[in-house]
């Protein structure tokens, strides 16, 4: 149980194109979800919390219009990069907390955005 | 403001012999804590957790970590380390269940054979 599956596991895209990335429950209702970063050779650092139904809290420094999350659902949460340039080269991964066991979030196995 | 320290980067170890990982928080409560383990270009694999009672937990892979209040520290370890150990090792705290993690630096454990 408790899995969290991730869409897709890496991309690689054209600069200014935007990228769609998907982050589900599969066998839990998840209202809260979390999306991560991480640099290479650098820790995870907390992008936002997605609650489902309602706007995104980002943390400081991340800039909403760019990282659209949408979590329009209790298994899915979707993070767009848009007009995504080469900085925005990292390894995302989300999680997700079970709305009923919510001791803790379990993570998905992250995608690797590359953008050329 | 709550924190995850992982004070070493690197650490290499040779096949066989133990290992101690280390971690320090900063919480105003006994936080939850974890131990992840990261291959180069994969996901995260939760080794294990504390969230209350005993103090010293066990894990999969043969890890175990003790939660030491008075030291503010949740250190992995292991009694003997396998070639496979080799990868990122994260530490990380939530300050109520289910909240979004707090990570550590991370460290780089090598093994020598």
């Amino acid at each position: 149980g408790a899995v969290v599956s991730q869409h897709p596991s890496w991309v690689i895209c054209k600069s200014g194109t935007s990228v769609k990335i998907e982050c589900r429950s599969l066998d839990f209702q998840a209202t809260t979800m979390f999306w991560y970063r991480q640099f290479p050779k650098q820790s995870l650092m907390l992008m936002a919390t997605s609650n489902e139904g309602s706007k995104a809290t980002y943390e400081q420094g991340v800039e909403k219009d760019k990282f659209l999350i949408n979590h329009a659902s209790l298994t899915l949460s979707t993070l767009t990069v848009t007009s995504a340039h080469p900085e925005d080269s990292s390894f995302y991964i989300c999680s997700a907390r079970d709305r009923v066991v919510n001791t803790e979030a379990f993570f998905g196995q992250g995608t690797r955005l590359t953008v050329v | 403001a709550q924190s995850v320290t992982q004070p070493d980067i690197h650490i290499t170890v040779s096949e066989g012999a133990s290992l101690e990982l280390r971690c320090n928080y900063s919480y105003g409560a006994t936080p939850y804590l974890f131990w992840y383990v990261q291959s180069p270009g994969q996901g995260l694999q939760l080794l294990l957790k504390y969230f209350s009672g005993d103090t010293l937990v066990q894990g999969i892979k043969g890890f175990e970590a003790e939660f030491k209040r008075s030291q503010s520290s949740f250190n992995l370890r292991k009694p003997s380390v396998h070639w496979s150990d080799a990868a990122e090792y994260f530490c990380a705290g939530a300050g109520t269940a289910g909240n979004m993690l707090t990570f550590g630096g991370g460290t780089r454990l090598m093994v020598k054979p």
